[in-house]
């Protein structure tokens, strides 16, 4: 159980476009979603948290205008990466938990390459 | 400023030696402390957290409050354990996790 999935799994646009990663949450209610950015060789970094019905929470340094967040159903949070630059390419990981938990369950990520 | 520190980038252990990974928080309040793995070309899954104290696949984590350290241990690593490791608190009130920069570990036959 507690299976996230992530879609697409890699994807190449050109600059200037924007790209959309959806984040599922298969066999629970995702209470709360977080989406990570990791580089080569580095640690996660939290971009934002996303509750469902309500507005994404960035951290400090994340442009909201940048990367879009959207969590509109208890299963389902996207990421919009807007006019998207080559320093955009990374790897984005989605997680989920429900209420209740302190556990996050973890997407397999996307691998973003912006040409 | 909440920080955590893994000081070991990478570990080298041989097969059946023991194993140790070093963590230290500086939090405000009480978090919630959990280790996290990464296999080779696997997603990120939850190794062990603090709350539970269970001893998953023979890793365990001793929480010292005074030394605020979270340092994960196997008596016996095997070739298997080789892995990417997170440790990684998490405050009560926001459920976010922090990440340490994580410490690569190879076991060798």
């Amino acid at each position: 159980g507690a299976v996230v999935s992530q879609h697409p799994s890699r994807v190449i646009c050109k600059s200037g476009t924007s790209v959309k990663i959806e984040c599922r949450s298969l066999d629970f209610q995702a209470t709360t979603m977080f989406w990570y950015r990791q580089f080569p060789k580095q640690s996660l970094m939290l971009m934002a948290t996303s509750n469902e019905g309500s507005k994404a929470t960035y951290e400090q340094g994340v442009e909201k205008d940048k990367f879009l967040i959207n969590h509109a159903s208890l299963t389902l949070s996207t990421l919009t990466v807007t006019s998207a630059h080559p320093e955009d390419s990374s790897f984005y990981i989605c997680s989920a938990r429900w209420r209740g938990t302190y556990e996050q369950y973890f997407g397999p990520g996307t691998r973003l390459t912006v040409t | 400023a909440q920080r955590v520190t893994q000081p070991e980038k990478l570990l080298s252990v041989f097969k059946g030696a023991p194993v140790e990974l070093k963590c230290n928080y500086s939090y405000s309040g009480s978090p919630e402390l959990f280790w996290y793995v990464q296999y080779s070309r696997q997603r990120l899954q939850l190794l062990l957290r603090h709350i539970s104290r269970e001893s998953i696949k023979g890793f365990t984590a001793d929480l010292n409050k005074g030394e605020t350290s979270f340092h994960l241990k196997k008596p016996f690593a095997q070739e298997e354990d080789s892995a990417m490791y997170y440790c990684a608190p998490s405050c009560s009130n926001d459920y976010k996790l922090s990440f340490g920069a994580g410490t690569t570990v190879t076991v060798r036959a």
